[in-house]
Parts: structure tokens; sequence; C-alpha cells
């Protein structure tokens, strides 16, 4: 069954605003990655953060991890019109990440 | 400078033929994978491999046969295709398994 599960499916705000998806997943990970893919294109790595870690960030990107919730939340500060795409989240279980159905993001101008 | 490359793009094809997917990765990464992405951007693995060897097979039906010529390359041969077989296919690579992955830019293949 599918491991992780992205909150909202769909999210629309409005340019320079901030995005915020959640991720549950229901198994214990050695660690947890967020990935974008933009319209017909392949997944970008964008960051991943260890079991035993709480927070990362990486320029706009916040990640949180709490592993007692079995969640995650990725927020985006000051969007861009660049940052439309879709986001997914991905555990690793048994030598292979399992993916979610994605967060489709849409920033409007 | 492509880091994950896959050919073809788009491949239209009718039922019951047989097609290849080929991808190369140049980053030097021992574990490649492919995965399908379905109409609903719900992506699965389907296989992994690493240094040529089989790690993972997902349930994926037997028509479906990846061969590893080396560590550097993963194509996916198709027989019989099925209307149910239209999705995109992703190859990615890893430099270990639960790394992050590089992907590819996708095959879209359509059955009809």
């Amino acid at each position: 069954s599918q491991q992780g599960e992205e909150d909202p499916q769909a999210l629309s705000i409005q340019e320079g605003e901030n995005a915020t998806m959640n991720c549950s997943y229901k198994t214990s990970i050695n660690n947890l990655q967020w990935y974008r893919q933009n319209s017909g294109r392949g997944l970008v790595h964008l960051i991943l953060i260890r079991s035993n870690e709480r927070e990362k960030h990486s320029g706009r990107l916040r990640v949180t991890l709490d592993t007692s919730k079995k969640s995650s939340s990725l927020l985006i500060t000051a969007s861009r019109a660049a940052d439309t795409a879709s986001y997914f989240c991905a555990t690793d279980a048994s030598q292979k990440l399992v993916f979610g159905q994605g967060t489709r993001l849409t920033i409007n101008p | 400078d492509t880091a994950v490359s896959q050919t073809p793009k788009y491949l239209v094809t009718q039922m019951g033929n047989d097609k290849s997917i080929k991808c190369e990765q140049n980053l030097g990464h021992d574990t490649m994978y492919w995965y399908k992405q379905d109409s609903k951007k719900f992506l699965k693995i389907m296989f992994s491999y690493n240094n040529k060897e089989l790690i993972i097979n997902e349930t994926v039906p037997n028509r479906f046969s990846p061969k590893s010529p080396d560590k550097a390359h993963l194509n996916l041969h198709i027989n019989s295709l099925e209307l149910g077989d239209s999705a995109v296919y992703f190859c990615a690579s890893s430099q270990y398994t639960s790394y992050e992955q590089y992907f590819g830019p996708g095959t879209r293949l359509t059955v009809t």
C-alpha cells in the first residue's frame, strides 16, 4: 500500500505567499525526501531529511519531520511563478523509495 | 551533460506490439530504477538494479523485462503491449538505495 500521502492534493496561492504541503507515512523510515515535478518533466530532488533530524533548510525551502506523528511538511517561502509544479514526498522502505501522489501547487501572478 | 537520459521521449504503438525504452546515466551511480507514473500522477517503482544485478521487482507482469548491460544503462523491454501499459515511464539513478535519486525526462507510452 502507499506509504506517503500528501495533503492537500492541490494548492493555489498568490505569488509572494508561503505554501505549505504535508506528508504522512505509515512505517518507520531512515529518511524522507521531497521532489518537484514540473509539467511534462522528470522529478527533481529538493531535500532529504534523516529520521534523526527535525528540521532542514535549503534556500526558500524548509522541511520538518515529526517521526512520532509520522509526518513531514514542506514550506516554500515567498513563492514565485516558477514554483508551480507538483511536489512529492518519498520515504525509503526496503531498499526503495515509495512516493505519495503529490500536491499540485499553482502560483498565481 | 544530461545526467539521466531516456529514449524515446514519446512512444505510440498498437496493442500486441513489443517496444523498448533505453536509459543511460553518466553520474557514475551504482543503482538504477524504472518507475511508472499513471494518469493520476501516482509514481510506482517497477525495478531496481544495483551494479547490473536485479534487486527489486515489484510484481510487474512478465511482459516487462529490464536489462542492464552495464551499470550505466538500464533498458526496459515490453512484450505484447496492452492498453493499461499507457503511462509515463521514468528511469532514475542514485549512488545508493535510499539516497537522492536523479530522474530522466520520462517516456510517454501510448498504446492504442
